[in-house]
């Protein structure tokens, strides 16, 4: 997968925006962005993903830049919920179907502070 | 519920002894994928397959081994185990669509079958 960077942990007060950063300066033309996140013990769970565009869904919004060397997950209010390890993947492209193994790198570990 | 079942939740057994870890995928999720995490390493990939094939390796022991079967499920047999082998287990599906798709690698993970090997 195409390397991807985040600071080891944030902390981030209840009720408040979660902005969570991710560099992946060698990121191909055709190669999407994906964030996923785990708590504590459970099994990851998918949030959202992108290639070019800003994308939102119900969980949280995605921006990346415009040279999409790096990308911004945001948790709009966070909840004390919220608190886990996030992940942020860049796949690589393989030609047939299925997609491989994603390779889950050590992410953010988000404290949300009441 | 994600949809993905593992069974079982927890298993304790001893050293030298094999276990076999099952995933049903969710429904219509043609690729399932095996992860191990240990409690001082992150997740680590171990294998997938594919529509019944094996489709990618990741860092699988040879004691390990896997297998999907017709009907989609898949079971993860471990065997000569030993206390190093103590961790999670996770089955992930995704429907298996091609890599250049939108939403290929949106991948869901089951609750995991925890492994205490004594």
């Amino acid at each position: 997968d195409a390397k991807t960077t985040q600071p080891t942990s944030m902390d981030c007060a209840e009720g408040r925006a979660a902005n969570l950063p991710c560099n992946h300066s060698t990121i191909s033309g055709n190669e999407y962005v994906y964030w996923y996140r785990q708590i504590h013990s459970q099994g990851p769970q998918y949030i959202i993903h992108g290639l070019k565009n800003n994308e939102t869904n119900e969980m949280a919004s995605l921006i990346i830049t415009e040279d999409r060397k790096s990308s911004t997950l945001i948790l709009p209010h966070a909840t004390l919920r919220d608190t886990a390890v996030y992940y942020c993947i860049v796949p690589p492209l393989y030609s047939g179907g299925g997609a491989d193994g994603l390779t889950f790198g050590k992410g953010t570990h988000l404290i949300i502070q009441p | 519920d994600s949809g993905v079942t593992q069974t079982p939740k927890h298993l304790i057994t001893a050293t030298g002894q094999r276990v076999t870890l099952r995933c049903s995928p969710r429904s219509g999720d043609l690729s399932v994928y095996w992860y191990q995490q240990s409690l001082d390493q992150g997740l680590q990939f171990l294998i997938q397959y594919y529509n019944g094939e094996e489709r990618a390796k990741g860092n699988i022991l040879e004691r390990f081994s896997a297998q999907q079967f017709p009907d989609l499920h898949s079971e993860l047999n471990l065997s000569s185990l030993e206390l190093g082998d103590s961790a999670l287990y996770f089955c992930a599906s995704s429907p298996g669509e091609g890599q250049l798709s939108s939403g290929a690698n949106v991948l869901t993970f089951g609750a995991g079958s925890r492994l205490t090997v004594l």
